[in-house]
């Protein structure tokens, strides 16, 4: 069984401030990990993933997440928030193994909320 | 490309009532997933579709729900005699799950269903 925990229902930052949403998981197998983002109204987009090999990915909109398996987290960062992150993000893992099924368990998601 | 898409993008009905929600997944993706978004209950999996094999059906939340995927493409998730916890957004994702490819899901915006 597999299972998520997102630190914080919701997380306030200042416009140019670090962003750091928290996730921790829990997996009895390797673990694939991702971070989606839900912009109002929206489906969700995938920001990055990490699967196998460097354990610091780098996604889209100058986010990056570090694999930390001795920790079994997948924090989520920025270094300088923008208003246009003002978003909810999900974490989520899948098994790793090469079954061919990888429904994705979710987090309960952080929403980010961005000041100027 | 075509990414995917779901119809219609709201839905209001009266209890009681039977609902057709609609989704078309990426061109040549194998699997195809189908979700439900509520408050206060984050993302829970509802149903997968791999191939021509028979569908993991583990989260459906009860009979009334049901799925069919008709020529290994467009998949329709059908409620029967809706109930007011039903309303919630039904999101689809598709996957390209093949052995070795990585398999993120590609998400489409989601029908809000409304059970009045």
């Amino acid at each position: 069984a597999q299972s998520v925990t997102q630190l914080g229902s919701h997380v306030s930052v200042s416009e140019g401030a670090l962003v750091l949403l928290r996730c921790n998981y829990s997996s009895s197998v390797p673990p694939y990990l991702f971070w989606y983002v839900q912009y109002p109204n929206q489906g969700l987009q995938l920001l990055l993933k990490y699967t196998t090999g460097a354990t610091l990915v780098k996604g889209i909109n100058g986010f990056e997440a570090e694999f930390k398996k001795s920790e079994t987290s997948f924090h989520l960062t920025k270094p300088s928030a923008h208003m246009s992150d003002a978003a909810e993000y999900f974490c989520a893992v899948t098994s790793g193994e090469d079954s061919g099924y990888s429904t994705l368990t979710f987090g309960k998601g952080t929403m980010l909320l961005v000041s100027p | 490309g075509a990414g995917v898409s779901q119809s219609p993008s709201n839905k209001v009905t009266e209890k009681g009532k039977d609902v057709e929600l609609r989704c078309d997944p990426i061109s040549g993706h194998t699997a195809l997933y189908w979700y439900r978004q509520s408050l206060g209950q984050g993302l829970e999996f509802l149903i997968y579709f791999q191939g021509n094999s028979a569908p993991d059906k583990s989260g459906l939340p009860s009979d009334r729900f049901s799925a069919e995927r008709t020529g290994g493409s467009v998949s329709t998730l059908t409620i029967q005699r809706t109930q007011q916890e039903d309303s919630a957004v039904y999101l689809c994702a598709s996957s390209l799950n093949v052995v070795g490819i990585r398999r993120e899901q590609y998400f489409g915006p989601g029908t809000r269903l409304t059970v009045t």
